[in-house]
């Protein structure tokens, strides 16, 4: 089952607006990362917030954290037209834990010309 | 640096047959991951390999099985095809031990199963 939800599951915006994503979880975590994927095709790492950390910036990319309410939020700034694609945030992936990555549901984003 | 790169991009087959697909990690990955992104369920662990054995299973049926190889290149096999098993298969890497945490994603293979 997935971790958790993100939520909208579709967003549609024009270009040069600012675009927010937000994800739950359900479990305790170690980091929170986001994934970009493009047409069906290949997931591209964004972004990894770790548990003690509550914001990181990564050119326009700006994510938060809040731990005590199991959610993290992805605000893309200045949104451009090769900024469509469905993000997804996703959880796990220590070794420790069994290696593997649980992604929530995804937002679809649509950003017009 | 070249990126996790998975072979072919296309694979068709029939119900009852076998897929192998493969991968190929980032130079000095010892991890590799498979994930199936079928239509309505997300994407779903399948399987970790870390220095050439299994080291955790998805909820997957047995036929769904693979092997990593000393170079740490991985090779996926699913036998019995199903017409669900229909997806993209995607591949990623890491490094091993405890200095896992982001894992980096190929292009993808996506089967038809017909």
């Amino acid at each position: 089952s997935q971790q958790g939800e993100e939520d909208p599951q579709a967003l549609s915006i024009q270009e040069g607006e600012n675009a927010t994503m937000n994800c739950s979880y359900k479990t305790s975590i170690n980091n929170l990362q986001w994934y970009r994927q493009n047409s069906g095709r290949g997931l591209v790492h964004l972004i990894l917030i770790r548990s003690n950390e509550r914001e990181k910036h990564s050119g326009r990319l700006r994510v938060t954290l809040d731990t005590s309410k199991k959610s993290s939020s992805l605000l893309i700034t200045a949104s451009r037209a090769a900024d469509t694609a469905s993000y997804f945030c996703a959880t796990g992936g220590l070794y420790n834990q069994g290696g593997k990555l649980i992604f929530g549901q995804g937002t679809e984003l649509s950003v017009k010309p | 640096e070249a990126g996790v790169t998975q072979s072919p991009t296309h694979l068709i087959k029939t119900r009852g047959q076998q897929a192998t697909l493969r991968c190929s990690p980032i130079s000095g990955h010892t991890s590799v991951y498979w994930y199936q992104q079928a239509l309505g369920l997300g994407l779903q662990f399948l399987l970790w390999y870390d220095e050439g054995e299994e080291r955790n299973r998805g909820n997957f049926p047995p036929r769904f099985s693979g092997r990593q190889f000393p170079n740490y290149s991985s090779e996926l096999n699913v036998n019995a095809l199903e017409l669900e098993d229909s997806a993209l298969y995607l591949c990623a890497s890491s490094f091993g031990g405890s200095r896992t945490d982001t894992q980096y994603f190929g292009p993808g293979t996506r089967l038809t199963v017909l």
